[in-house]
């Protein structure tokens, strides 16, 4: 079984500072995959970026990254010089062979 | 391509009628996903499909609910009786498995089902 754990219900950061979004995960698989989704208030689903389990890179989506710590097993999304358009609820899932474990995501609000 | 369609987007129905909502995947993608968001229980994954075939439907909370994908580009989820507690938004997600894992989901923006 995967579990992906958010510990931040909600995370506040001003404009244009960066902020951190944690995320750990528990599997037992070797292979798999990571991947950071943003919902805004509107309700849809949006893809930010993917970590494989065998890169050995941090995959960065322009100002997005992940910060990717296979022994601690964490994937952290970092998001840089925060913008109003990025309050939304972010989730961390884990994949593998098709099928995706959610968190419970974090709810970023950016102050202007 | 214009992405992943549900219909409809906002559902009202009585208790104890059937619901059935809609979902057009991208084309070419081959797994189609079923979730159920809620607040109190996050996103919950009901089944999935691999090549229109139900592959796990372990996530189906009764026998109330069904789901089917009768060809590569189209899926339906019926409820049937719809509860109360059934209300919670829909999402329909679909991905295209490669030799890696670069695919994410892309979803459909949803269908909100009230069952009052």
């Amino acid at each position: 079984a995967q579990k992906i754990t958010q510990t931040q219900p909600g995370m506040f950061v001003q404009e244009k500072e960066a902020v951190t979004l944690d995320c750990t995960y528990d599997t037992s698989d070797q292979s798999y995959g990571l991947f950071w989704y943003k919902q805004p208030s509107s309700g849809e689903m949006i893809f930010l970026i993917y970590q494989g389990s065998y890169d050995e890179q941090n995959a960065t989506e322009g100002r997005y990254s992940l910060n990717f710590q296979k022994a601690r097993k964490s994937a952290n999304l970092v998001i840089s010089a925060s913008q109003l358009g990025d309050s939304a609820m972010y989730f961390c899932a884990i994949t593998n062979a098709g099928k995706s474990t959610f968190g419970d995501g974090t709810t970023l609000t950016v102050k202007p | 391509d214009a992405g992943v369609i549900q219909s409809p987007r906002h559902e009202v129905t009585e208790m104890g009628q059937e619901v059935t909502l809609r979902c057009k995947p991208i084309s070419g993608h081959d797994y189609l996903f079923w979730y159920r968001q809620t607040m109190m229980r996050g996103l919950e994954l009901l089944i999935y499909f691999n090549n229109n075939v139900p592959i796990d439907d372990s996530g189906m909370p009764e026998d109330r609910f069904s789901a089917k994908m009768p060809n590569a580009s189209f899926s339906t989820l019926k409820i049937q009786p719809s509860e109360p507690r059934d209300s919670a938004v829909y999402f329909c997600a679909s991905s295209l498995a490669g030799t890696g894992f670069d695919y994410g989901y892309t979803f459909g923006s949803g269908t909100r089902l009230t069952v009052v």
